[in-house]
């Protein structure tokens, strides 16, 4: 079966420097999660998109910024990185409010950022 | 308000011995939990879920959680341990938010599992 597909794997970045984190979701999934996990951490949650509209704020610092486009994959900008930002992200997705199904997410199997 | 405590930082067993995973939670409203595996540098996989049509559940790799209201637990079990099974392990108590559901994570088991 399809799952959720997120790239790159891997990422390295300067400080200051901007990083871009992409998330397909699984075919008829509509709705989006991403997560931050530091390390030895458990994740975070970051942010949600239900129908491309922003459906639940987490813990995201103003530097960072998402967003869910019409193919329901979903794009996380990260800018003016900084070296604590070095972690594990992932994305989740799930189906539409309305089906009992809905609580339960599909993880990514994550991009790696480090910060250098 | 939710939250979940996993009592054990890290459990270690002996290969082909049972496996114990202890989860406590609390939710204002009727909850949805959740267990998921991680092994190292992977993704979150889910073992299994609860969603008040049994309170024992079976996943997958031979686990199985029940669930038990009055003292608020999801304790995770698996009869034999397999050096495979050696990885973190999240109790995971999710709400519902206006479009989506929120969860939160436990801050994990670490399970060791020796030869």
């Amino acid at each position: 079966a399809a799952g959720v597909i997120q790239s790159p794997r891997h990422l390295i970045k300067e400080k200051r420097e901007t990083a871009t984190l992409k998330c397909y979701p699984i075919p008829r999934h509509d709705t989006v999660y991403w997560y931050q996990q530091g390390p030895g951490q458990d994740p975070q949650f970051l942010i949600s998109f239900y129908e491309k509209m922003q459906s639940d704020k987490g813990s995201i610092p103003d530097r960072f910024s998402a967003q869910q486009f019409s193919d329901y994959h979903s794009e996380l900008n990260m800018s003016s990185l900084e070296l604590g930002d070095s972690a594990l992200y992932f994305c989740a997705s799930s189906y539409r409010p309305g089906t009992r199904s809905t609580d339960t997410q599909y993880f990514g199997p994550g991009t790696r950022l480090t910060v250098l | 308000a939710q939250s979940v405590t996993q009592l054990d930082s890290h459990v270690s067993v002996s290969e082909g011995t049972p496996v114990l995973l202890r989860c406590n939670y609390s939710s204002s409203y009727s909850p949805s939990l959740f267990w998921y595996v991680q092994h190292p540098n992977k993704g979150l996989q889910l073992l299994l879920k609860y969603t008040s049509a049994a309170t024992l559940v079976k996943g997958i790799n031979g686990f199985e959680a029940e669930f038990k209201k009055s003292e608020t637990s999801f304790h995770l079990t698996k009869p034999s341990a397999h050096m495979s099974d050696a990885a973190e392990y999240f109790c995971v108590v999710s709400r519902a938010s206006g479009g989506s559901y929120i969860p939160t994570f436990g801050r994990g088991t670490s399970l060791i599992v020796h030869p």
